[in-house]
Formats: structure tokens, sequence, C-alpha cells
């Protein structure tokens, strides 16, 4: 099992460029979460989702979307990069019932110049 | 939401001491509490969680223990080693999100020095 992939690993982007991150899980996990780590804010919720087809927003939402097409894969988009989306990106999944553990990704350093 | 508050935000403890980091909670129908490991550069992995029926568990040297009453848990690490140095995050459930996912603290970093 590979768990929890992220692509890519690492990404600059322009002031106003878009891009996709794709998140993908093969433990057959019904939840999925997208992350931002920023130095001293810890990890806040951007979007979720609770299985194929559905998503909704977590605390930080505004400048993202995402998409959960397929059960396996939760994508990320920003459609217009802003320098305040320069963060460390981390998808998760977890089993559907509450109180089950998270497994990360190995993140995605984003730098918006 | 849920709200919870981490402390310290940095930890300096010599090799062989005991770490203590403390979170506290503002929804009282929280009943899962997870304690995260985060390795420079790597990702965060989960190390112990306790539930609300139990007041403390412990896993060889790192023990969580939780007052619902106060509305805080604390995790706890004995014997420490420099491979304990890494940021540790408490977490909680989001009540607004029907308890699926979660509120993470803001990090505690632990530098064990030998």
């Amino acid at each position: 099992n590979a768990g929890v992939t992220q692509t890519p690993k690492f990404r600059v982007l322009k002031t106003g460029q878009s891009m996709t991150l794709l998140c993908a899980q093969d433990m057959n996990h019904e939840y999925m979460y997208w992350y931002r780590q920023d130095p001293g804010m810890g990890l806040r919720l951007i979007h979720y989702s609770v299985g194929e087809g559905t998503t909704a927003k977590g605390e930080v939402p505004d400048g993202y979307n995402v998409s959960r097409l397929k059960k396996q894969n939760f994508l990320l988009g920003l459609e217009s990069a802003a320098p305040s989306q320069t963060s460390v990106y981390f998808c998760a999944s977890s089993f559907h019932e509450q109180g089950t553990e998270a497994f990360f990704g190995q993140g995605t350093r984003l730098t918006v110049v | 939401g849920e709200n919870v508050e981490q402390h310290p935000s940095t930890l300096s403890v010599q090799e062989g001491d005991s770490a203590v980091i403390k979170c506290t909670y503002s929804d009282s129908a929280s009943n899962y509490f997870p304690w995260y490991k985060q390795e420079l550069g790597k990702r965060p992995q989960l190390i112990i969680d306790i539930r609300s029926n139990v007041g403390e568990k412990k896993d060889q040297r790192i023990a969580v223990t939780l007052n619902k009453t106060a509305k805080h848990f604390s995790l706890h690490i004995t014997e420490t080693q420099p491979e304990d140095s890494a940021v540790y995050f408490c977490a909680a459930p989001r009540p607004n999100s029907g308890y699926s996912t979660l509120t993470f603290g803001k990090g505690t970093m632990l530098l064990v020095s030998p």
C-alpha cells in the first residue's frame, strides 16, 4: 500500500496562475481532507469530503475549490494564486467512523511569487 | 466551532527528562482526542489517542490524560530521547462538521538536548 500520495511535492507559481494539487489514497477511506500548514498556525482545514461526489468547506476555504469525482482521489484547485496561499498543503484520509486515525500525505510545498 | 488551545508553543528539555504538553477544548460533546507527531520535513503521524470514556492511556514512554470536567487533555513523554524532538499537535473533533473533521492546536515544538 502506498497510503496517501500527493502530487506535486513542490511548486512555484506566479500570482494569478492556477494549479491543481492531486491527492490519491489506496486505503478505501471514505473521508478525505485538505489542510494547509503555516508557521505558528498549526494545521487548518481548507475543504473536506465525506464521500465520492460530496465536498464541504472547512475553516479557511476562500480561494480554493475541490472535487471528489472518484473515491480514491481528492483534488484541490487554486484558480488565481495569491502570495497569501504560499504554504505547505497536506492531504489526509480516514475511515468514516468517528474517532479513527487520519493518514497524511507527504505534503506539497507551494510558493506563490 | 471547536476551539483547541495548546501550550507551550516551544519546550526544551534535557535527554531523560519528562515533557508535558497541554491542550484545552471548548465543545463538551467532543469524545476523541488524538495527538500527532511531525518530524522536520515529514508528514504528521498519529502517536496516541484517547476517547472520553477513559481518563488515561499509556503506550510505552508516552501517555495521554483527559479531564472532561475541565475540558483539557495532556501528552506526557517520559525518559525523553533526542528522537522525540519534533512538533506535536493535539486535536479535537469539529462539531460543525458533524464531528467528521478535526481542529488542531497550533503545535508544540519539542527539543530534546543530549
